[in-house]
């Protein structure tokens, strides 16, 4: 079975662009979390999807935005890029419930 | 307050030796507990899940306290192996919060 397959694995952006993350959760997952973390820092919760729907969203501003398309993979936008935007983003999916939850293994953006 | 605290150490421990972690949480609507553990520059991955009659896998113990809000883990006899960064995880109904982590070096 694939576990949850990220893309790209690595982005440069320039400062004042946009980027596009993208995260395919295993199979029959309904759930998706993106998370970043930057260098030295823990994980910082980003977005929250199920079913289709943004459940929660964390401490950032609106230009990280997000949805889940039907067959519940998922997207990330960065708009305005700044500096500090640079990090790991990662995405997780469960299937809801008290179960644990799969990531994937990262996009890592670079923003210069 | 943060939702979730760790001892972020680094915890620089022999090969063999028991060694613990300590976690605690703010939010009393929390609803299922890990331990995740993430090695540098990967992404994390799922240690244990960790229940309230406290459970066990292998080397690995996990407990949860939810009077006090509080989880260990227990690794015993130590590999090194075991060298990385255990997350501490709060599932709330609303947002999955990570721990910043405690750091384990394992040394021969």
């Amino acid at each position: 079975e694939a576990g949850v397959t990220q893309s790209p694995t690595h982005l440069i952006k320039t400062r004042g662009q946009q980027a596009t993350l993208r995260c395919s959760p295993i199979s029959g997952h309904t759930s998706v979390y993106w998370y970043q973390q930057a260098l030295g820092l823990g994980l910082q919760f980003l977005l929250w999807y199920d079913e289709g729907e943004e459940r929660n969203r964390g401490n950032f501003p609106p230009r990280f935005s997000g949805r889940q398309f039907p067959n519940y993979s998922s997207e990330l936008n960065v708009n305005a890029l700044e500096l500090e935007d640079s990090a790991l983003y990662l995405c997780a999916s469960s299937f809801q419930g008290d179960y644990g939850y799969t990531f994937g293994s990262g996009t890592r953006l670079t923003v210069v | 307050r943060k939702e979730v605290e760790q001892d972020p150490g680094p915890f620089n421990v022999p090969e063999g030796a028991t060694v613990a972690f300590n976690c605690t949480y703010s939010n009393s609507a929390s609803q299922s507990f890990f331990w995740y553990r993430q090695d540098c520059r990967k992404e994390p991955k799922l240690l244990m899940s960790v229940y309230s009659s406290g459970n066990e896998d292998g080397r690995f113990t996990a407990q949860l306290n939810r009077a006090s809000q509080y989880i260990s883990l227990l690794i015993r006899d130590s590999k090194l192996s075991d060298s990385a960064t255990y997350l501490c995880v709060v599932h709330t109904p609303y947002a999955l919060n990570f721990g910043k982590g405690t750091s384990l070096l394992v040394t021969p």
